[in-house]
């Protein structure tokens, strides 16, 4: 089964700096598309970013950008220019097949 | 457009209660979903439906039952409620046809205590 890991529970970042958050993803399969959400306290689920596996050009969303490495299965989102309204969860996705799987989460805190 | 709601916000159940969680969506997406959320975790998929009378399961589909009799609506269904049901429920929904992914939207949530 397809698993997606999340290994930092928690990262912090200064206002206005960069921060960089680690997924990794376990798949045979070769076309799929990852995802990464931003859950703020509502609870509410936001689309941050989007990437197809068959395209090898990593996505960018305004200050979200990814790392896509297939082959080592890993796809991180490096938020840039942070700000106070990045606080949130975020979490990893993996979608193939319409069956969905998530990460447990980071926790990403904005000092000021 | 409403988008996704659901219905209801919070609910107490008492073991061995049944009860139905709503879900509806005024976008005609084909792809409706439902996912649970336990602390500490991610959303796991429960059920999903590609289309009126198409169901299938998820990651986690035991002590659930859906249907979907219309584009608009997919019911979630607990018939025999456990402690171990108790989490938050996001359904979500999102355009199938295409040649890419489309965005899925999801619902506010419901948070179901089961005592």
């Amino acid at each position: 089964a397809q698993t997606v890991t999340q290994s930092q529970p928690e990262m912090s970042v200064q206002e206005a700096e960069t921060v960089t958050l680690s997924c990794t993803y376990d798949t045979s399969e070769s076309d799929y598309y990852l995802f990464w959400y931003k859950q703020p306290p509502s609870r509410q689920m936001i689309l941050v970013i989007r990437q197809e596996a068959y395209k090898q050009q990593n996505a960018t969303e305004n200050r979200f950008s990814v790392n896509f490495q297939k082959a080592a299965k890993s796809f991180s989102l490096k938020i840039s220019d942070s700000q106070l309204g990045d606080a949130a969860m975020y979490f990893c996705a993996y979608d193939y097949n319409n069956d969905m799987r998530f990460g447990a989460g980071t926790r990403l805190t904005v000092k000021p | 457009n409403a988008g996704v709601t659901q219905t209801p916000k919070f609910q107490v159940l008492k073991t061995g209660q049944s009860m139905t969680l709503q879900c509806a969506q005024d976008m005609n997406h084909e792809y409706m979903s439902w996912y649970r959320q336990d602390p500490g975790m991610g959303l796991r998929l429960i059920h999903y439906s590609v289309g009126a009378g198409i169901t299938d399961q998820g990651e986690v589909p035991n002590g659930y039952n859906v249907s979907r009799s219309t584009t608009e609506d997919f019911p979630l269904r607990l018939l025999s409620a456990a402690p171990s049901q108790t989490s938050v429920y996001f359904c979500a929904s999102r355009i199938l046809s295409g040649s890419s992914y489309n965005e899925q939207f999801f619902g506010p949530g419901t948070r179901l205590t089961v005592l």
